[in-house]
């Protein structure tokens, strides 16, 4: 399995500002994800981050307000750009692990993100 | 991508075994089986994987029926540290690469 890390583990941010969140794998991986858990629900994909290309982002959520950067096989970095309370949350990153086609998945501990 | 349904919370005591059921009607063929777990503050962990019959690991055992409908989770003899929210994820391949969808998850309460 894959150890994970994220920076911060947790802020508190003022509206209009951005917060770029870290994301350390220990060992090289294809594809990263991130996700976003608000308060009391459960995960919600932003988007997948390849390595070398443009990162693919689910519906409801745009490259102007989450820039995820992709620099090598072991980092990616998520932006919350222009922050709002309403982006108050727990953002997660996860990497592919188990058998090739089993889709399993290994989580970071998260970043509490909380917003004025 | 199969939609998963499960019960939204089930309560419990120390000591019994807890069978937590769900349902994926629409299960593709490649489709694999992922239950995960997630304790406060934490990101969901790995528990088990199936993809039919009986898997059993050393924290839980998963049972798929035949026709992969639907699929429980058992933890055996929980313990108040067993408390957490259980999500049941169906996945496989897609054109868009791997991608999980977390369903709501169930939200066990193990009581002393």
């Amino acid at each position: 399995s894959a150890v994970i890390s994220q920076k911060p583990s947790r802020d508190i941010c003022q509206r209009g500002t951005s917060l770029t969140i870290q994301c350390q794998v220990d060992s090289q991986v294809t594809m990263m994800f991130w996700y976003r858990q608000q308060p009391g629900q459960s995960l919600t994909l932003i988007a997948t981050a390849n390595q070398g290309s443009e990162a693919t982002y689910e519906s409801g959520f745009v490259i102007d307000k989450f820039p995820i950067s992709r620099p090598n096989l072991t980092f990616s970095t998520l932006t919350v750009s222009n922050m709002s309370p309403e982006d108050s949350s727990i953002y997660l990153c996860s990497v592919e692990g188990g058998a090739i086609g089993t889709d399993t998945q290994y989580f970071g501990p998260g970043t509490r993100l909380t917003v004025l | 991508l199969a939609k998963t349904t499960q019960p939204i919370s089930m309560d419990s005591y120390e000591g019994q075994e807890v069978n937590i059921t769900c349902s994926h009607n629409n299960i593709a063929t490649n489709d694999y089986i992922t239950w995960y777990q997630q304790f406060p503050s934490q990101g969901p962990r790995f528990i088990i994987q199936g993809y039919k019959t009986k898997v059993t690991n050393e924290v839980a055992s998963l049972f798929i029926p035949a026709d992969r409908k639907s699929s429980t989770l058992s933890l055996p003899r929980v313990s108040l540290s067993d408390t957490a929210v259980y999500y049941c994820l169906v996945d496989g391949p897609n054109t868009g690469g791997f991608k999980t969808i977390f369903g709501a998850g169930t939200r066990l309460f193990v009581k002393a």
